[in-house]
């Protein structure tokens, strides 16, 4: 079954419309990102990730963008899929420390 | 492609009962993690473990938490009287350096506490 939350902020786009994911971080002294894409009773997937000295990075059909300024964080998918169809986590992880703190994600439906 | 493997994939224990979660990391990796997921509710850090050790925890993983890596593949979270709080999906995680290094996730082991 579903193994996250009922009260998730949604997006939904058209099969084949260019999806754009948003993520407010919280410590502006995070200095590594993490896109995860978690489908239904799995565990979370990377994605792409990006470090603060850098504001995008491209992947196949993915790119992140990061704001450090307004502590920021967007995933752009291409020609998005059915398959793309999950719930999306960004994660950060705060110098000297073994942890991530991960937002609260966002559904994204594919509609055909 | 190397992956993070967690049995069971699905427990159902009676409050109070001893659980042990069990995890393979990626083999290479040195650094391991376990996270857990409240159904609704954020992935939330528990605990991470180096070089045979806790190196970091989280307010959540209290007296009731223990990790234990007993042999040279697997890795294992032990709750040691489950609450009916402690029902969530829990992720095993491991990465190959420390921070800013990405972790990897397994499927999960789905626990209910009745």
């Amino acid at each position: 079954g579903e193994s996250v939350g009922l009260h998730l902020p949604t997006l939904s786009v058209q099969e084949g419309d260019n999806s754009i994911i948003n993520c407010a971080y919280s410590n502006s002294a995070s200095d590594y990102f993490i896109w995860y894409k978690q489908e239904s009773g799995k565990g979370p997937q990377f994605i792409i990730d990006i470090r603060s000295n850098m504001d995008k990075r491209q992947g196949q059909r993915v790119t992140v963008l990061l704001n450090k300024t307004v502590k920021h964080l967007s995933l752009q998918i291409a020609a998005t899929q059915p398959g793309d169809s999950a719930v999306y986590f960004c994660a950060e992880n705060e110098p000297g420390t073994y942890k991530y703190i991960f937002g609260t994600g966002t559904r994204l439906k594919v509609l055909a | 492609e190397p992956e993070v493997t967690q049995t069971p994939s699905h427990q159902v224990t009676q409050m109070g009962q001893e659980v042990i979660l069990r995890c393979v990391p990626i083999s290479n990796h040195l650094y391991f993690y376990w996270y857990r997921q409240i159904l609704g509710q954020k992935v939330e850090f528990l605990v991470s473990f180096y070089n045979n050790e806790i190196s970091e925890k989280s307010e959540i993983f209290d007296d009731q938490f223990s990790v234990e890596r007993p042999d040279g593949s697997n890795f294992t979270l032990k709750i040691r009287s489950t609450k009916l709080e402690d029902s969530a999906m829990y992720f095993c995680a491991s990465s190959a350096g420390r921070s800013g290094n990405t972790i990897y996730f397994g499927e999960g082991s789905w626990l209910t506490v009745v």
